[in-house]
């Protein structure tokens, strides 16, 4: 069945670093939706891709949609304390099925 | 607005004793709606999703089931709890299918521990 990977896991930066995660489906999607969590929270929408190639920006962060809608990445620039959450990513299948699929998550860690 | 609904917030129930966990949606009709659990530290699984109204898909065998009794509303049960069904459970509901599906909004989820 459909599975979407998610890399790294975990990852600790120090504040003003860079961070960046990567998701990978086994299958083509029709879109891909990006969330974040805060500790003790629910998930949060931050974004959708759909066109392949597509790269969209939310002030420090970078969103890209691979070419074959098969991957997806993250990227923040210069971290802040206020990024700290675990960020998953989520694909919705190819075919008409509403089925949602999320990434295990990376949690992000940032040291003041 | 649209507004989702999950209750209750926590949850401690014996092992071997039943479950139903209430989700229901607001300002929105026909929605797809979900229930993913969460184990701590850990990712989202998908349980169940519905598409419409008496249409429960369900992904990952257990002692779990889910009923769409009403367009906006959605039930998880479990006739009798394993200690493995712990978790924070999170209903979830989005419209349209295919690329012109939209971002799934969250409830609040149920900490649900069984003992």
């Amino acid at each position: 069945g459909q599975q979407v990977m998610q890399i790294p896991q975990y990852q600790h930066v120090q504040e003003g670093e860079d961070f960046t995660t990567y998701c990978n489906s086994s299958t083509t999607l029709s879109n891909i939706q990006w969330y974040k969590q805060r500790p003790g929270g629910h998930p949060v929408f931050l974004i959708q891709l759909v066109k392949s190639g597509e790269v969209k920006k939310q002030k420090r962060l970078t969103f890209q949609f691979g070419e074959a809608k098969k991957n997806s990445s993250l990227h923040i620039t210069a971290t802040q304390t206020t990024d700290v959450g675990t960020y998953f990513c989520a694909g919705l299948g190819s075919s008409n099925t509403g089925k949602l699929i999320f990434g295990q998550g990376t949690t992000l860690q940032v040291k003041p | 607005s649209q507004t989702i609904h999950q209750w209750p917030a926590t949850l401690v129930q014996p092992v071997g004793s039943p479950l139903s966990l209430e989700c229901t949606v607001e300002g929105t009709s026909n929605p797809n709606l979900y229930w993913y659990r969460q184990a701590a530290g850990r990712g989202l699984q998908l349980l169940f999703y519905s598409v419409g109204i008496g249409q429960i898909s369900s992904e990952v065998p257990q002692n779990l089931s889910a009923s769409r009794p009403q367009d906006r509303q959605f039930i998880l049960s479990s006739k009798k709890l394993l200690l493995s069904d712990s978790g924070f459970y999170l209903c979830a509901w989005s419209k349209g299918l295919g690329p012109m599906g939209t971002e799934a909004f969250f409830g609040q989820g149920t900490r649900l521990t069984v003992v």
